[in-house]
């Protein structure tokens, strides 16, 4: 089946700095690629649909400045969280559909950061 | 605006029982709905995906329901063991052109041996 790797799986980075995280398709070709932010025992909320080739559209209220994406290739999508902050501490998931809308998104296994 | 809501919260069952959980979403303008499993500190698992005209998919043990103008999905689980305890999640996306994807709260499913 159709598989995304997410890395890393765990950083912890001091306050000020910047993290990349790396969102990869590994047998299929993903135009599309979501990224999304968890917080404990809350459910999945979507901050960006990241469109290989061109801009990433943002949900309301996430910062595109603070949370920059980019989606180079049709297998490779980035998150940069600038300027971390302890409150960006979460846990960040990304996922991609191979297909069209007929066909199940498969989820990355996620990004835990910590902002110190 | 979709809302996706979960019941139980929570849920712990003896090994061998049979289970139910549901989800039921506020628009019924749905496209399809797909139901995950999250594992602790781990990313999310397809399951079973129902297209909006489909009334139910089966996987295994697993056999989900969609009732589109009522606004609900089950997803039963047969004969439960311990390696099912995790938290599932639904999901929505939505018929219109943007294709959100809303997601539910979860159920924490915890399966006793």
């Amino acid at each position: 089946g159709a598989v995304v790797s997410q890395h890393p799986s765990r950083v912890i980075c001091k306050s000020g700095t910047s993290v990349k995280i790396e969102c990869r398709s590994l047998d299929f070709q993903a135009t599309t690629m979501f990224w999304y932010r968890q917080f404990p025992k809350q459910s999945l909320m979507l901050m960006a649909t990241s469109n290989e080739g061109s801009k990433a559209t943002y949900e309301q209220g996430v910062e595109k400045d603070k949370f920059l994406i980019n989606h180079a290739s049709l297998t490779l999508s980035t998150l940069t969280v600038t300027s971390a902050h302890p409150e960006d501490s979460s846990f960040y998931i990304c996922s991609a559909r191979d297909e069209g809308f007929n066909s199940p998104l498969h989820f990355g296994n996620g990004t835990r950061l910590t902002v110190t | 605006k979709q809302e996706v809501t979960q019941i139980p919260a929570a849920l712990s069952v003896p090994e061998g029982e049979n289970l139910v959980l549901n989800c039921s979403f506020t628009d019924s303008a749905i496209y399809n709905l797909q139901w995950f499993r999250q594992d602790p500190g781990k990313g999310l698992t397809s399951l079973l995906l129902i297209q909006s005209s489909q009334r139910e998919q089966t996987s295994g043990r697993l056999n989900a329901s969609l009732d589109k103008s009522s606004g609900r999905s089950t997803l039963y689980i047969a004969a439960s063991q311990p390696g099912d305890s995790a938290t599932y999640l639904c999901a929505v996306i939505g018929a219109g052109s943007a294709r959100q994807l809303t997601f539910g709260s979860g159920t924490q499913l915890t399966v006793l041996p």
